[in-house]
């Protein structure tokens, strides 16, 4: 059981680049969601799942989509690539049920830096 | 304004002491309240969960929850060097499924 897995660990860009952040996770969770963490802003959300084939936005979503397509997997694309994209970038998973039992895990993070 | 407002800290103890942590919110509809453990270049690990108002504790943990003064805390008892992390508090309305909010951590440092 490897919990949430992310890759790549780092990453640098140049300013208009593409790239696809992955994430999986192995616990049959219906909820994923993707945080950016900038220094003193804490984490905040980007996009979200509920389950496979459905997504939403969160607090921060411009520049970056998502799509679910199984309930392991959950890509964040960046688009094109602005040096206000660098960042830490956390996946999420979630279990459904009685409250007090959702735990979110997080995966290890993946380190951005737009040139 | 944030909806989640913590002290970034650094907050630096001696090992030994108690070390006291809270966050103060806007959104009266936060029903959960959560706080995470974050250490460094790692992703954050749930600590404590609580539901609505009144104290909470796990071995040398402490949460509090003050839903009338829209503030909640966390102590620590015994502080050990390994206590060294970023703490963030998190919190989610009923209605908001599993969507968080989160506070912009506090950085804790014990010194042995």
């Amino acid at each position: 059981n490897a919990g949430v897995t992310q890759t790549p660990k780092f990453q640098v860009l140049k300013t208009g680049q593409s790239m696809t952040l992955q994430c999986a996770q192995d616990m049959n969770h219906e909820y994923m969601s993707w945080y950016r963490q900038d220094p003193g802003m804490g984490l905040r959300l980007i996009h979200y799942s509920v389950g496979a084939g459905i997504t939403d936005q969160g607090e921060v979503p411009n520049g970056y989509n998502v799509s679910r397509s199984t309930t392991e997997d959950f890509p964040l694309r960046l688009l094109s690539a602005a040096p206000s994209q660098t960042s830490v970038y956390f996946c999420a998973s979630t279990g459904t049920g009685i409250p007090g039992t959702d735990t979110q895990y997080f995966g290890p993070g993946t380190r951005l830096t737009v040139l | 304004q944030k909806e989640v407002e913590q002290d970034p800290g650094p907050l630096s103890v001696p090992e030994g002491a108690i070390v006291s942590l809270n966050c103060t919110y806007s959104n009266s509809a936060f029903q959960y309240f959560m706080w995470y453990r974050q250490y460094s270049r790692k992703g954050p690990e749930l600590l404590m969960y609580t539901y609505s108002s009144g104290n909470k504790e796990d071995g040398r943990f402490t949460a509090q929850v003050d839903k009338s003064s829209k503030y909640i805390s966390l102590f620590i008892r015994d502080s050990q060097p390994s206590d060294s992390a970023t703490y963030l508090c998190a919190m989610r309305a009923k209605a908001a499924g599993n969507k968080l909010t989160f506070g912009g951590g506090t950085r804790v440092l014990v010194k042995p």
